[in-house]
């Protein structure tokens, strides 16, 4: 079973215009993280923001703020006033368990967005 | 910083040949992870280790050997390339697991199998 769902292959936003990327996810673990990484054309993998199934508060960390309704089982991602080095993929991943698991991230299978000028 | 550093960055192998992946981190971290990277494709766990001498597979790993003999290596060796291995493959690592540390990724070694 797919564990994490982003639903849009692609995007496309205006600069400095808001956009929501989509991301849900399936565990039967009361304990995970949610996290978001960008990778840019050029590769390398960079985190953006974490969220923890226990955390009564949406993350923020600058332009990115994670939208959490664990009810729904939805983690979306948030980037306020796109720019133009913001166009990358974007993935949404999971962490399932809590300390003394293995660990590892499961990841969704990415959003492409591109921020138009 | 240097992070997670992989060699090489590119690579093209011939069909049968082997090679090994090398991947070190200095942050000190136990816990290290092998990914491989699909085209259009989310991350794929191939094999982790949660500190030096202890390794143990992941969703994707047959074709591929670990070893983890200190904390800051975590060699992934290819025996017997097949074109199915042609693949950009993430080295990453972590302090901690089950709290807000990120997995810091290397950039990645993009492999050819031809």
């Amino acid at each position: 079973a797919q564990k994490i769902t982003q639903t849009q292959p692609g995007m496309f936003v205006q600069e400095k215009e808001a956009v929501t990327l989509d991301c849900t996810y399936d565990t039967s673990d009361q304990s995970y993280g949610l996290f978001w990484y960008k990778q840019p054309s050029s590769g390398e993998m960079i985190f953006l923001i974490y969220q923890g199934s226990y955390d009564e508060q949406n993350a923020t960390e600058g332009r990115y703020s994670l939208n959490f309704q664990k009810a729904r089982k939805s983690a979306n991602l948030v980037i306020s006033a796109s720019q133009l080095g913001d166009s990358a993929m974007y993935f949404c991943a999971m962490r399932e368990g809590l300390i003394g698991s293995q660990g590892n991230l499961i990841f969704g299978k990415g959003t492409k967005l591109s921020v138009k000028p | 910083n240097a992070g997670v550093t992989q060699t090489p960055k590119f690579r093209i192998l011939k069909i049968g040949q082997s090679m090994t992946l090398q991947c070190a981190q200095d942050m000190n971290h136990n816990y290290m992870y092998w990914y491989r990277q699909d085209p259009g494709m989310g991350l794929k766990l191939i094999y982790y280790s949660v500190g030096a001498g202890i390794t143990d597979k992941g969703e994707v790993p047959n074709g591929y050997n670990v070893s983890r003999s200190t904390t800051e290596d975590f060699p992934l060796r290819l025996e017997l390339a097949a074109p199915s291995q042609t693949s950009v493959y993430f080295c990453a690592s972590t302090l901690a697991t089950g709290s807000n540390q990120p997995q810091h990724f290397g950039d990645g070694t993009r492999l050819s199998i031809l």
